[in-house]
């Protein structure tokens, strides 16, 4: 069966780095369309970003765009978010999805990101 | 700010039947397929609806979708306890191309 694990969540300071990971199961990964999005406390789902299934197309949200990147790695069967510069506002938990292209059937338990001094 | 906006909460007794709506544009819903998303509380969203109005395999057709112009709905018939979720739907915009989700729908069973 479809298997998200996200990891790498944590605590950080305002303006460091921090990255996320999902590793993926139970399918081809390289077959499918990935998606990030987030959910900050108390609040609603936020989608972050979106990669083709070889890498060569992304899109961002107006929020993140220019501080996030979002990879894959196809023969490790993993998707990435690299979030730089981090905020107070990016305190939230970070889901991985897997698309087709744009509707997100499967789901991780999310990993929580909190940024703080 | 999303761009798709839902009613921040609907309720009704057991039984009954409630509908959750989602306005967007021409740029999203009015040109893209609307989805619908279940979220229970402490746990991750969950696909209800996808297409406007088709149902992944374990949802019951108490479930029903549907999209006209740049408007979806979402009906949920004989109401569970088990129901009381957050409600999200969500698109594709095509010229902001970023997706988007709806501001949330908290169900309530009386």
């Amino acid at each position: 069966q479809v298997h998200l694990v996200e990891s790498g969540g944590g605590v950080v300071q305002p303006g460091r780095s921090l990255r996320l990971s999902c590793a993926a199961s139970g399918f081809t990964f390289s077959s499918y369309v990935m998606h990030w999005v987030r959910q900050a406390p108390g609040k609603g789902l936020e989608w972050v970003a979106v990669i083709w299934f070889d890498g060569s197309e992304k899109y961002y949200a107006d929020s993140v765009k220019g501080r996030f990147t979002i990879s894959r790695d196809n023969s490790k069967n993993t998707l990435y978010l690299q979030m730089n510069s981090l905020r107070a506002e990016d305190t939230a938990v970070f889901y991985c999805a897997r698309g087709r292209p744009y509707d997100l059937g499967y789901w991780g338990q999310g990993t929580l990101v909190t940024v703080s001094s | 700010q999303s761009v798709l906006t839902q009613p921040p909460s609907v309720s009704a007794a057991p039984g009954q039947k409630v509908t959750i709506s989602c306005s967007g544009s021409s740029s999203n819903i009015g040109n893209n397929y609307v989805s619908w998303y279940q979220q229970l509380p402490g746990t991750a969203p969950k696909l209800l609806i996808y297409d406007n109005n088709k149902r992944p395999s374990g949802i019951p057709d108490r479930f029903s979708g549907s999209k006209s112009g740049t408007s979806a709905t979402l009906g949920i018939t004989g109401l569970q306890t088990g129901d009381e979720a957050d409600y999200y739907c969500g698109t594709w915009d095509s010229s902001l191309s970023a997706g988007f989700f709806g501001t949330g729908t908290k169900v309530t069973v009386l």
